[in-house]
């Protein structure tokens, strides 16, 4: 299987900061990586899909870029919505992994 | 505006069958662009992909999970249905349905969006 790993596993921020989490694969995966916003007791959300493309509704101040085995999820300007847990995926491969999750708390 | 709604008993018994259905409201579960996906959430930590399914009952399952999984379709319904036999403590989690779309037509999945609310399901006697 394609092992998931991000960093870091938790981060505080102040509103208006500018926060970047990184998503590393055991192996390439091409752009096939997506990224999800998870609230307490709500189900994830997906926020970028194919590693840079923001899905339809998604406030613009996030975004995605990397390929091969390294990737981000910026937020340029943290709002206090943005408090939550972010999950990477891989869909290269048909045995999809999430990655362990980075929580974003206020500091 | 499609949405995912999971149901099922919220307690299951060790070694008893855990049996799942998502019913789907506002699109076609038989649409060509999509598969249709099961992930779990054990409480406090990640999530864990199950498996998915295609409108015409073509599967991709999780090998750690494949001996007890079967996902099941069903069009006329508009549902999709997990079972997970011999189920033990470890099997404890949220269960999410969401929809699985494809990378390109013609190509294996890729993202989930949307997703159902989850349902918590309980593995103890």
């Amino acid at each position: 299987d394609i092992q998931m790993t991000q960093s870091p596993s938790s981060l505080s921020a102040s509103v208006g900061d500018r926060v970047t989490i990184t998503c590393r694969a055991s192996q390439s995966i091409s752009s096939y990586l997506n990224w999800y916003q998870q609230k307490p007791g709500k189900a994830p959300k997906l926020l970028i899909y194919a590693a840079s493309s923001l899905q339809s509704g998604v406030p613009s101040r996030f975004s995605g870029s990397g390929s091969g085995t390294d990737f981000t999820l910026t937020i340029s300007s943290l709002q206090p919505e943005d408090f939550a847990t972010y999950y990477c995926q891989q869909s290269y491969s048909t045995r999809f992994t999430f990655g362990p999750g980075t929580k974003v708390d206020i500091k | 505006q499609l949405q995912l709604q999971e149901s099922g008993p919220g307690l299951v018994k060790p070694s008893e069958t855990l049996s799942l259905t998502c019913t789907v409201s506002g699109g076609s579960i038989s649409s060509s662009s999509y598969y249709w996906g099961w992930i779990r959430q054990p409480p406090g930590k990640g999530l864990e992909w199950i498996g998915s399914i295609y409108y015409s009952g073509s599967t991709y399952y999780n090998p750690s999970l494949k001996s007890r999984v079967t996902i099941s379709v069903d069009t006329s319904k508009n549902q999709f249905s997990l079972k997970l036999s011999s189920v033990t403590a470890a099997d404890t989690a949220v269960y999410y349905c969401a929809r699985h779309r494809l990378r390109r037509l013609g190509s294996p999945p890729g993202w989930f969006d949307p997703w159902g609310q989850g349902t918590l399901v309980t593995v103890s006697s």
